[in-house]
């Protein structure tokens, strides 16, 4: 059963640029979470989301960032118009139902770096 | 706002020794869920041990085990028999709504 899947594992991007990590779930998996980790901290939720459906986005800024789960395929977090302090690792978790007590399961994570 | 707290930024242990990492956090409800989660250089993020808050009785996981005082709203990784892959960084975690609130993290080193 193979595990979150994330690409690319790492992102190079010029300021400006638009980056788009995208997120395959664990099978059988259909509630997605999205985490920012600048260096030295640890991870901050950016959003949640399940199939076709954003369901928290609390964490996620308000302008340039945009995440979305379709029917078919990968998540995907988007980020427009990238900037320096963009740079960070973003990690995706799954989980099998939603719930405060369910184990969320990571990817590998992507780095992105902005020139 | 909930926080996570984690005291140690760096932990030293010995090879074969035992470590003990700990982690606060703040909460007004009466059932939920902690996590320890370890970051090894590969960066990937591994679960390591559950604990339910209802539970009486402490996680065990191997050599990993926890020392969780519901009271003091402690949650402590106890880590038996270190190992040199026990090296990573360990991460506290506790949820809020959908979303886990991790701490800063505990840098574990351990030495031959």
């Amino acid at each position: 059963n193979a595990g979150v899947m994330q690409n690319p594992r790492h992102l190079v991007r010029r300021r400006g640029q638009e980056a788009r990590l995208r997120c395959s779930p664990m099978k059988g998996h259909s509630h997605v979470y999205w985490y920012r980790q600048l260096p030295e901290e640890g991870l901050k939720f950016m959003v949640y989301l399940q199939k076709e459906n954003i369901i928290d986005e609390s964490g996620m800024p308000k302008e340039r960032f945009s995440a979305e789960f379709p029917k078919e395929g990968p998540s995907i977090l988007r980020i427009q118009q990238v900037v320096r302090g963009d740079s960070a690792a973003y990690f995706c978790a799954s989980s099998p139902v939603a719930g405060s007590g369910q184990t969320q399961y990571f990817g590998p994570g992507t780095r992105l770096l902005v020139l | 706002a909930q926080t996570v707290t984690q005291s140690q930024p760096e932990m030293s242990v010995q090879e074969a020794e035992t470590v003990t990492l700990s982690c606060t956090y703040d909460t007004s409800e009466s059932d939920y869920y902690l996590f320890w989660y370890k970051q090894p250089p590969s960066r990937q993020m591994i679960l390591v041990i559950r604990q339910e808050a209802y539970k009486q009785q402490n996680a065990t996981e191997n050599r990993f085990s926890v020392n969780f005082q519901k009271a003091a709203k402690s949650f402590s990784l106890k880590i038996s028999d270190s190992q040199l892959g026990d090296a990573a960084m360990y991460f506290c975690a506790y949820p809020s709504g959908y979303a886990l609130n991790f701490g800063k993290g505990t840098s574990l080193l351990v030495t031959p």
